[in-house]
């Protein structure tokens, strides 16, 4: 099994562009988190879905920040305009809800650079 | 507020040695609390959660609410342990998210 997924690896662009990054969970997880992660930093939660209701977006940043997760499969998670601080590493992650505990499987996260 | 403190962010030492990466929390009620692990060109993976109180790798944490603490200990250190090392916590059930430490990169010397 290939875990979660998630692209582009690296990406760099110019402030004020826009960028988006893809997540694919794992097969059956039905919670999915976006984690900010800043250099020297833990991971920091954006949002998190159940199926495809967001009900946690209190940490995103919502006028430069958007996600989606249309079917509660695959989500999007986009910044439009990118700023220079918001270069950081932008991990996903899964569970299985219902479970007993709360084991979260990690993506290998993108890395991006704002220039 | 939910909130994990790791004091050191580098943690040097030899191998054989005993190891203690030290976590403290600050949460209002009974968290879950996990160690998670990012191995060089890895992705951050649970290494171990309180409640399941298991040995992994040679590895264990007790969680200490008297002192809110949940240090990871190992008594002899190998170089393969060498990795950045997360405390984390969780509060109550379901599929809450996680709150991190900053981390603590452990490298062991041989």
């Amino acid at each position: 099994e290939a875990g979660v997924v998630q692209s582009p690896r690296y990406k760099i662009i110019e402030k004020k562009q826009p960028v988006a990054f893809w997540c694919n969970p794992i097969s059956g997880h039905n919670t999915l988190y976006w984690y900010l992660q800043n250099l020297g930093q833990g991971p920091e939660l954006l949002i998190r879905y159940e199926n495809e209701e967001a009900v946690d977006d209190s940490q995103l940043p919502k006028d430069r920040f958007s996600a989606e997760r249309l079917k509660g499969v695959d989500s999007t998670l986009k910044i439009q305009p990118a700023e220079l601080g918001d270069s950081a590493v932008y991990l996903c992650a899964s569970s299985l809800a219902g479970a007993s505990y709360n084991e979260q499987f990690f993506g290998p996260g993108t890395r991006l650079t704002v220039l | 507020a939910q909130r994990v403190t790791q004091p050191e962010k580098l943690l040097s030492v030899f191998k054989g040695a005993p190891v203690e990466l030290k976590c403290n929390y600050s949460y209002s009620g009974s968290p879950e609390l996990f160690w998670y692990v990012q191995y060089s060109r890895q992705r951050l993976q649970l290494l171990l959660r309180h409640i399941s109180r298991e040995s992994i790798k040679g590895f264990t944490a007790d969680l200490n609410k008297g002192e809110t603490s949940f240090h990871l200990k190992k008594p002899f250190a190998q170089e393969e342990d060498s990795a950045m090392y997360y405390c984390a916590l969780s509060g109550g059930s379901g599929n809450t998210p996680l709150v991190f430490g900053k981390g603590t990169r452990l490298s062991v010397i041989a």
